[in-house]
Parts: structure tokens; C-alpha cells; sequence
């Protein structure tokens, strides 16, 4: 089964607001990565984060995780229209080495 | 340096043909994947692959073969296509296992099994 779940499935927003999308996982993690997909092309890696860091930054993006909890966010702030695309959180489970995704949340940026 | 490539990008197969996706990357990376994604449903990793001459059985890999003869390819056979492996297709790589670092994907195949 899949190991990630992301949360909300769909998300719509109007420009420069914030958009924040969850990640929940099931068992440990080595690491955690977000993905983007634009409609019909394939995967881009957006950042990565160790289960040993609890926040990291990449231009507009901030990803968090709460090992804890199993659950990770990805926040876009100042959103543009051109972040109209679906976002995929990716999990290794300790000692596998399977790379494998959440269903997606589809965010929608309204101009 | 064009990354991961996949061959072909569109396929239609009658139920019971065969074919081979063909995936190759150039940045010399252990790690190869191929997944399905259909709506609703994500990614799943049908076969992966830890390095040349090794494959391993992903969460869907039933009616699925797989090969890496060479490092650089890593190929994806349906021996009997059925209507229910309509979907599309996703060959990735990555230099180090475990999510350790970013996969890279290719542009997809779309197959339809008629």
C-alpha cells in the first residue's frame, strides 16, 4: 500500500495567498521529499528533508516534519498561477528501498 | 546531458499484444523505477531496480517483467496486455537509495490497451 497521503486532494486559492498541503506517512522514515507535477509531464523534485531536520526553506517553499506525528506540510507562500500543479510527497521506509508516493493534492492558483 | 529518457511516449496495444517500454538515463545512477500513475490513485511502483543485473518486485509488479542488462536501461515488458494496465507509465532514477537524493523522472508513456 501506499506509504504517503497527502491532504487536501484538491486545493484552490487565489493568487499571492498561501497554499499548505499535508503529508501523512505509516512507518519510519529515512527521508521525505515533495514533488511537483505540471498536467501531463512528468515529476519534479522540489526539496528533501532528513529525519533528523524538523524545517527547511527553499526560495518560496517551507517543509516541516513531525516524525511523531508521521506527517509533514509543504507551504507555498505568494502564490502565482503558475504553481497550478499537482504535489506529491515521496517516502523511504527504514530499510527499504523503495521509493514510493501519496495520491496527490491538486492545487489550483486562481489569477 | 538529457537525463531519463522513455521510449515510446504514446502506445495503443490490442488486449494480448506485447511490448517493452524502454527507459534510459545518462547520469550514471544506481536506482531505477518504474511506476503507473492513474487518476485518483497516485504512483505506484510496479519494479525497481538497486543496480545492474538486479530487479525487485514493487506494490503492483503482477503482470509486469523488468530488466537491467545495462546500467543506463532499464526496461519494462508486458508480456499479455489487458485493458486494466491502460495507464501512464514513469521510468525514474536516483543516485542514492532510500530517498536519500532527488529522483529524476522521464516525460511518461501513455499506454492504452485496447
Amino acid at each position: 500500500s501506499q506509504q504517503g497521503e497527502e491532504d487536501p486532494q484538491a486545493l484552490s486559492i487565489q493568487e499571492g495567498e498561501n497554499a499548505t498541503m499535508n503529508c501523512s506517512y505509516k512507518t519510519s522514515i529515512n527521508n521525505l521529499q515533495w514533488y511537483r507535477q505540471n498536467s501531463g509531464r512528468g515529476l519534479v523534485h522540489l526539496i528533501l528533508i532528513r529525519s533528523n531536520e524538523r524545517e527547511k526553506h527553499s526560495g518560496r517553499l517551507r517543509v516541516t516534519l513531525d516524525t511523531s506525528k508521521k506527517s509533514s506540510s509543504l507551504l507555498i507562500t505568494a502564490s502565482r498561477a503558475a504553481d497550478t500543479a499537482s504535489y506529491f510527497c515521496a517516502t523511504s521506509g527504514a530499510g527499504s528501498y523503495q521509493l514510493t508516493f501519496g495520491k496527490g493534492t491538486k492545487l489550483s492558483v486562481i489569477p | 546531458n538529457a537525463g531519463v529518457t522513455q521510449t515510446p511516449k504514446f502506445r495503443v496495444l490490442k488486449t494480448g499484444q506485447s511490448m517493452t517500454l524502454l527507459c534510459a538515463q545518462d547520469m550514471n545512477h544506481e536506482y531505477m523505477y518504474w511506476y503507473r500513475q492513474d487518476p485518483g490513485m497516485g504512483l505506484r511502483l510496479i519494479h525497481y531496480s538497486v543496480g545492474e543485473g538486479t530487479t525487485a518486485k514493487g506494490e503492483v509488479p503482477d503482470g509486469y517483467n523488468v530488466s537491467r542488462l545495462k546500467k543506463q536501461n532499464f526496461l519494462l515488458g508486458l508480456e499479455s496486455a489487458a485493458p486494466s494496465q491502460t495507464s501512464v507509465y514513469f521510468c525514474a532514477s536516483s543516485l542514492s537509495p532510500r530517498g536519500a537524493t532527488e529522483a529524476f523522472f522521464g516525460q511518461g508513456t501513455r499506454l492504452t490497451v485496447v
